[in-house]
């Protein structure tokens, strides 16, 4: 299956200090990137749609100034935690949609990173 | 926008036998719906998935059946064994894109 990677794997910045996540599709171009937030024991929570060459789409209550998000190319996404604060402290993973003929629905997930703000 | 619920939050059930996890949704414009086993620290995976043009689909001990008229979807494993021990997300899906996750079950099979 399609492989989507994640740098880093875990993170520990001091509050007010900016962090960039890296998704990668490594086999597949992705046109498409998602970015999502879990916290401990609850569900994944979309924050933004990432479209190579696009401006990304964020949820309501996402701040998009906080969260930055740049799809340069078909298999990199990022996503910058600018400013970071304790309550930014969360796992956040990303997705990529691969347009793989009879699999046009699939999305496959990066490995995620562990973001502690102190 | 769709809202995806999902029951039991947590299933404890002995090894060998069945579990079913159930969820509904609030779109009926949504046409896609997979379901994710998460293991403690790892990322989602995809188990099986439906559309809505059919009814059931299974795969060895997993099966996913839709109520397209209730708006509910079930994941039943039969046979269950400890290392299906994980949390599972179901999830729908009207473009393909943009996935609604349920909230989760923990589910632990116990020896």
């Amino acid at each position: 299956g399609a492989v989507v990677s994640q740098h880093p794997s875990r993170v520990i910045c001091k509050s007010g200090t900016s962090v960039k996540i890296e998704c990668r599709s490594l086999d597949f171009q992705a046109t498409t990137m998602f970015w999502y937030r879990q916290f401990p024991k609850k569900s994944l929570m979309l924050m933004a749609t990432s479209n190579e060459g696009s401006k990304a789409t964020y949820e309501q209550g996402v701040e998009k100034d906080k969260f930055l998000i740049n799809h340069a190319s078909l298999t990199l996404s990022t996503l910058t935690v600018t400013s970071a604060h304790p309550e930014d402290s969360s796992f956040y993973i990303c997705s990529a949609r691969a347009a793989l003929a009879g699999d046009w629905n699939e999305q496959f997930f990066g490995p995620g990173t562990r973001l502690t703000v102190l | 926008g769709e809202n995806v619920e999902q029951h039991p939050s947590t299933l404890s059930v002995q090894e060998g036998d069945s579990a079913v996890i159930k969820c509904t949704y609030s779109d009926s414009a949504s046409n896609y719906f997979p379901w994710y086993k998460q293991e403690l620290g790892k990322r989602p995976q995809l188990i099986i998935d439906i559309r809505s043009n059919v009814g059931e689909k299974k795969d060895q001990r997993i099966a996913v059946t839709l109520n397209k008229t209730a708006k509910h979807f079930s994941l039943h494993i039969t046979e269950t064994q400890p290392e299906d021990s994980a949390v599972y997300f179901c999830a729908a899906s009207e473009d393909g894109q943009n996935f609604v996750f349920g909230p989760g079950t923990r589910l632990s099979v116990l020896p």
